[in-house]
Parts: structure tokens; sequence; C-alpha cells
């Protein structure tokens, strides 16, 4: 079946550092990749659809210089959480769909911001 | 605003027993999916209906669609511990090219 990757699995910052989160989607091309954002107990909400060799589409509320997002290749997408505050610590979850309906969801990022 | 909405927000049964979850939204769909999620993990796809289906099975899963009601009803057949999870609908939206909106979730324990 389609493995979508991401790493790192956790990680733990300074406030004030740059964060990079990379998805990957490792048996398949990912025309799409989409970037979700989760806080406990919570549901997942939409930050923005990547789509390869162009940018992003931001959804309403997330600040696009503050998630900076890369679609480089068809196999991987990164997430760059710039200056990061312990407001960001979340848990990012990205996926990657091959061009049909089903999404398929990386194992998620647990960012935490002291 | 949410589009998928689940009820109950919490269910708790015996080892055996039926589960039953139900998720309604608000506008016309392509498709509707839903998606468990262990403690922590990622969420892992269960089964997609489309908006022309009413019924569809995988193995001990049975989901319903009534696009009149804008309801999907997920049925978790003779349920196991390991069925302890977090159960998300989420749907695509008609011409939302693969978008998902997701609803809040429905936390399940199963007691052994």
């Amino acid at each position: 079946g389609a493995v979508v990757s991401q790493h790192p699995s956790r990680v733990i910052c300074k406030s004030g550092t740059s964060v990079k989160i990379e998805c990957r989607s490792l048996d398949f091309q990912a025309t799409t990749m989409f970037w979700y954002r989760q806080f406990p107990k919570k549901s997942l909400m939409l930050m923005a659809t990547s789509n390869e060799g162009s940018k992003a589409t931001y959804e309403q509320g997330v600040e696009k210089d503050k998630f900076l997002i890369n679609h480089a290749s068809l196999t991987l997408s990164t997430l760059t959480v710039t200056s990061a505050h312990p407001e960001d610590s979340s848990f990012y979850i990205c996926s990657a769909t091959p061009g049909y309906n089903e999404q398929f969801f990386g194992p998620g990022t647990r960012l935490t911001v002291l | 605003s949410q589009q998928g909405e689940e009820d109950p927000q919490a269910l708790s049964i015996q080892e055996g027993e039926n589960a039953t979850m139900n998720c309604s939204y608000k506008t016309s769909i392509n498709n509707l999916q839903w998606y468990r999620q262990n403690s922590g993990r990622g969420l892992v796809h269960l089964i997609l209906i489309r908006s022309n289906e009413r019924e569809k099975h995988s193995g001990r899963l049975r989901v319903t669609l009534d696009t009149s009601k804008k309801s999907s009803s997920l049925l978790i057949t003779a349920s196991r511990a390991a069925d302890t999870a977090s159960y998300f609908c989420a749907t695509v939206l008609t011409g939302a090219n693969s978008k998902l909106t997701f609803g809040k979730g429905i936390t399940l324990s199963v007691r052994p």
C-alpha cells in the first residue's frame, strides 16, 4: 500500500528557532500534498495544500510567512515553521494523494517549542 | 466551521459488542471517508463511500451514506480492544479536488 513518511517524528526546539518537517511519499508520486495541524483531542485542521512546482494554497487564518511550504518534487514536501513560539507547539500531519480521492497520511510530527 | 460532525463524541463499549458512530455534514459532497487514529499517531484510511453509493463493507466495518439527510454511519461489528482509537469522518466537497474537511472525531474505548 501507499506509504507516507514524515521526519522528524518528534522535535523540541527553543523559541525563535525555525524547524523544518519533511513529508515523503515512498512508493508513489504525489501530485498534491496537504499539511494539517492537530491540537490535543481535537480534529485535524487543514493548513495548506501543496502542489508540486507551484506555490502552496493556504487556508484562511494560516500565515504563509510563518509556515513555509515547499513542494520541490513529486515525492517531497517540506513545512518550515519559522521563528517558532510555544503557541506553535502541536502535532503536524501531512498527507499525499496520487491524484484520485484517497489521501495517505504520514505518522505525524510532534513539535514542542520551549 | 466543521463540515463533519460526529456523534457521539465518546463511546465506551464491551469487547464483542458493536459500535455505531454517526457523522453529519452540511453541504454537497463528492465522497465521505472514515479514518482511524491511535493516540499520537497518524491517520489510517478505513473506507471511502461515494455520493452515489449507499452502503459499503470492509471486513468488520460497514458504512452507510444518506445524502438526503447528509449523514453517514460507521458500524464496527464484534469490536476488539484493539479497535480503541479516535475515529474521524471527512468529506470531500463537490469540486474540492481531494481536499478533506474533518469532523471533530469520536473517541472509542473498547473494554476487554
